[in-house]
């Protein structure tokens, strides 16, 4: 079934601790990516995405993710996080081909970063 | 506050009860999208509107379930004779004109209780 996974569904950290998050999909043909972050009590917020172009692209915060067509991959990283990057993180794919306007929501993981 | 506007944050109905959601796009936006999020499930899709139009509602329950986006005023996600499944979050989105590369950009959501 065509879906998008999110490996980690809790992630817990120290303040400096490099971060990756894994984003898998299963789609085909041309995919837009992205990665979105909800902060507690907060709406969604875009953190980066990827269209075109430099699979490498960077995002708010310090954030980046790389893009690796051939692992259907996404995956999130900062090399330093910080407390205040506790929040629940989401992958989306938007299939052009399969789904149109959608976005298609990984389950989510949660990011809590300790002191 | 520019950005989308859903009220109410939270929603109690009795089962039978019907439940309005509204949506407000963000300043310039035309088009929207309402997502439901299930207790420990990702975002899913439900439907995509622009105004007075439906332009696909291949994720709504094909019972009880309606949205409308009205020439004037918010968007309204209906839903009838509620059921205690029907409990979730349920987030719009909005975003400026047809969804080629532009990224939706998310309200803080409608937490919607069953008694």
């Amino acid at each position: 079934a065509q879906s998008v996974s999110q490996h980690n569904h809790h992630v817990i950290l120290s303040e400096a601790a490099s971060l990756e998050l894994g984003c898998n999909y299963s789609y085909g043909g041309t995919v837009n990516l992205f990665w979105y972050v909800q902060y507690p009590g907060q709406h969604l917020q875009l953190l980066l995405k990827y269209f075109s172009g430099d699979p490498l692209v960077k995002g708010i915060k310090g954030f980046e993710a790389e893009f690796i067509k051939s692992k259907f991959s996404f995956n999130l990283r900062k090399p330093s996080v910080q407390w205040s990057d506790t929040a629940e993180y989401f992958c989306a794919v938007n299939a052009l081909q399969n789904s149109g306007y959608a976005l298609n929501f990984g389950k989510g993981t949660s990011l809590l970063v300790t002191p | 506050n520019a950005g989308v506007m859903q009220n109410p944050r939270h929603l109690v109905r009795r089962r039978g009860q019907e439940a309005r959601l509204r949506c407000s796009p963000m300043k310039g936006h035309s088009h929207v999208y309402w997502y439901r999020q299930l207790p420990e499930e990702g975002l899913k899709f439900m439907v995509y509107l622009q105004k007075e139009n439906i332009i696909d509602e291949s994720g709504m329950p094909k019972e009880r379930f309606s949205a409308e986006f009205p020439k004037e005023g918010p968007s309204i996600l209906r839903i009838q004779q509620v059921v205690r499944g029907d409990s979730a979050a349920y987030f719009c989105a909005s975003s400026p004109r047809r969804y080629s590369n532009q990224p939706q950009h998310f309200g803080d959501g409608t937490r919607l209780s069953i008694l």
